[in-house]
This record gives C-alpha cells, sequence and structure tokens, in this order.
C-alpha cells in the first residue's frame, strides 16, 4: 500500500463548477497535510496546509481532512481554466522529521 | 510565504562534466533542506535530505557519490552532479523548512539537459 494515495486523473470539471480533489493516507500518527499545486513545467507550489480535522478555506480552495477516515481533500470553487494543474497531496509521516511525503498528483483540467 | 531561491534555473553541460546546483533561503534561516527530481509527467522524487552541518541523508538507490550536496550555511545547499550522463537529465528541485513545516516551500527547480 502506498503511503499517500491520489487519483492520477485527468479530472476534468466545467468553468465555474467545484472541483474535488481526494487523498488516503497510510500513517494514521500523522499530523501535518499540505497541498501543492504543480503547473507544467513549475515547481510545486504551496496552496493550502491543514492540522486538524475539519474544514479550513483559503479563498476559493477549502481543505478538509479526516483523520479517523485518512483522508484528506481539497475543493476549489469557481473553477477557473487557471486552475488547471496538477494537485500533489503531501503528508508528513510520523516519525520523519520533516520530509514530506507525497502523491503522485491529480491532474486537473477546468474547460470552458 | 518563505521564499527560496534555486539557480541556475536551466543548464545545459555536456557528458562527463559536472554541475552545481544552488538552493538558498532567502527570508529564513533552514537547517534542513531536499532535494528531489521529477521526471516527465510524474511526481517528486526525494534524493536526499541536506542537514546543515553535516553529511546528508540520502535516499535508498540515490547515488551519494554522483550527487554530492553540501549544507554549509543555514541559507545555502548545493547540489552537485558528477560526471553527468544523460539519463541524469532531469528537473531538479529544492525545498527548504522555515520551521519544522515539513520543507514547505520550494525552489523554482533546475532543469539540467546533458548532451
Amino acid at each position: 500500500q502506498k503511503e499517500v494515495e491520489q487519483n492520477s486523473g485527468p479530472l476534468s470539471v466545467p468553468e465555474g463548477a467545484i472541483a474535488s480533489l481526494n487523498c488516503t493516507y497510510s500513517d494514521r500518527g500523522s499530523q501535518s497535510f499540505f497541498w501543492y499545486r504543480q503547473y507544467s513545467g513549475k515547481s510545486p507550489e504551496l496552496i493550502m496546509s491543514i492540522y486538524s480535522n475539519g474544514d479550513k478555506e483559503d479563498g476559493r480552495f477549502t481543505a478538509q481532512l479526516n483523520k479517523a477516515s485518512q483522508y484528506v481533500s481539497l475543493l476549489i470553487r469557481d473553477s477557473q481554466p487557471s486552475d488547471s494543474a496538477t494537485y500533489l497531496c503531501a503528508v508528513l509521516l510520523t516519525g520523519t522529521a520533516s520530509k514530506l511525503t507525497f502523491g503522485t498528483g491529480t491532474r486537473l483540467q477546468v474547460t470552458l | 510565504g518563505a521564499v527560496v531561491s534555486q539557480h541556475p534555473s536551466r543548464v545545459i553541460c555536456k557528458s562527463g562534466t559536472s554541475v552545481k546546483i544552488e538552493c538558498r533561503s532567502l527570508d529564513f534561516q533552514a537547517t534542513t533542506m531536499f532535494w528531489y527530481r521529477q521526471f516527465p509527467k510524474k511526481s517528486l522524487m526525494l534524493m536526499a535530505t541536506s542537514n546543515e552541518g553535516s553529511k546528508a541523508t540520502y535516499e535508498q538507490g540515490v547515488e551519494k557519490d554522483k550527487f554530492l550536496i553540501n549544507h554549509a550555511s543555514l541559507t545555502l545547499s548545493t547540489l552537485t552532479v558528477t560526471s553527468a550522463h544523460p539519463e541524469d537529465s532531469s528537473f531538479y528541485i529544492c525545498s527548504a523548512d522555515p520551521g519544522g513545516a515539513g520543507g514547505a516551500f520550494f525552489g523554482q527547480g533546475t532543469r539540467l539537459t546533458v548532451v
């Protein structure tokens, strides 16, 4: 079982819709979770971090964490073509100091 | 957010030569930095953890004599690809940790092409 799993996609949503990206992780003791956005040919950019169960909102982005079910998700409201990118889920696993473990990423396509 | 600067952004070198890539934390001190490589349409692969003032910790399968890492100060880590070959062509990215957050901020990346 992979430590951090994401559906590779592509996930296609129409402009203005809500995009829902999901991530599951295997280490029940993990405490810190991150979402990164990566445009083709560019390095990842941190867009959200979440540490507690529940929702965390930042503009059009909402991160959701459920530690009991070991999943974290990212919702993008009012999706725009500029949101088209690969979204990487990253987890700070227990006992790994400050080393992040990444999922393989979900490619999001926002269509006109 | 914290700023991490990586240089150069793009480099082309001849097979057999060495290439040095710099990673700087501009507005914070980083005792730990991370080096990744990424092949086209693939996810990030952690190569090594760079520790200020001590030896780097390499991931399994990464040749430490080929990928030399030096973290001589709290704001600078360097990755040297020695005796580069075409199969080393890749996108190399560093990240730095501003304070136990998990190395959350990335440099711009360096696209290395070995010809």
